[in-house]
């Protein structure tokens, strides 16, 4: 198992830009969640997924949206980034509910 | 609103120590506690997970305990090494009155550095 993939690793945009950060897993996992890390602000929940076709809101979710076509993707659009989204997104996953999360290895993103 | 606090923010020690990182929560209604790990520019590592009905978890060199009524979990580490050096991250998943969706709130680490 490669257990939870994001992609890419590292990226840079400009304010306006817009894009989409990755996530995998390949565990069959039904809950998956995007993370931002901030200095100082801990990990925020930006927003979650129950299941395909089903995602809802986090504590952080203005800016960004989210879908969930397939057990396996949850991919996060930034729609015009702007410098207050600086940061280390994470993606997260867990199965059955309300149990042990796993995450992946995060993505560093700066917006200029 | 659920809030998670750590103490302490830093922690230095020699190698072969035995230690108490802590964490403390404002809520006591949660589903459970997990304990990570993350090394520098990397993700989290799970390290252990405490249902809300459990009062300890064990693996290894590692004994987590959660006493829900005073908002408490301790992890703790013994005879601790240079590659324990890391943050140590505290997660409750608070409860949610219709029992839908997540609300996983993290709380701000401890920074370990273990010295040979």
């Amino acid at each position: 198992n490669a257990g939870v993939t994001q992609t890419p690793k590292f990226q840079v945009l400009k304010t306006g830009q817009s894009m989409t950060l990755q996530c995998a897993q390949d565990m069959n996992h039904e809950y998956m969640s995007w993370y931002r890390q901030d200095p100082g602000m801990g990990l925020r929940l930006i927003h979650y997924s129950v299941g395909a076709g089903i995602t809802d809101q986090g504590e952080v979710p203005n800016g960004y949206n989210v879908s969930r076509s397939t057990t396996e993707d949850f991919p996060l659009r930034l729609l015009s980034a702007a410098p207050s989204q600086t940061s280390v997104y994470f993606c997260a996953s867990s199965y059955p509910r309300r149990n042990e999360q796993f995450f992946g290895p995060g993505t560093r993103l700066t917006v200029l | 609103k659920q809030e998670v606090t750590q103490i302490p923010a830093a922690l230095s020690v020699p190698e072969g120590e035995n230690l108490v990182l802590n964490c403390s929560f404002t809520d006591s209604a949660i589903y459970n506690l997990q304990w990570f790990r993350q090394d520098p520019g990397k993700g989290l590592t799970s390290l252990l997970l405490i249902q809300s009905s459990q009062r300890e978890q064990t693996s290894g060199r590692l004994n987590a305990s959660l006493d829900k009524s005073s908002g408490r979990s301790t992890l703790y580490i013994a005879a601790s090494q240079p590659g324990d050096s890391a943050t140590y991250l505290c997660a409750v998943e608070a409860y949610l009155w219709d029992n839908y969706g997540q609300n996983f709130v993290f709380g701000p680490g401890t920074r370990l550095s273990v010295l040979p």
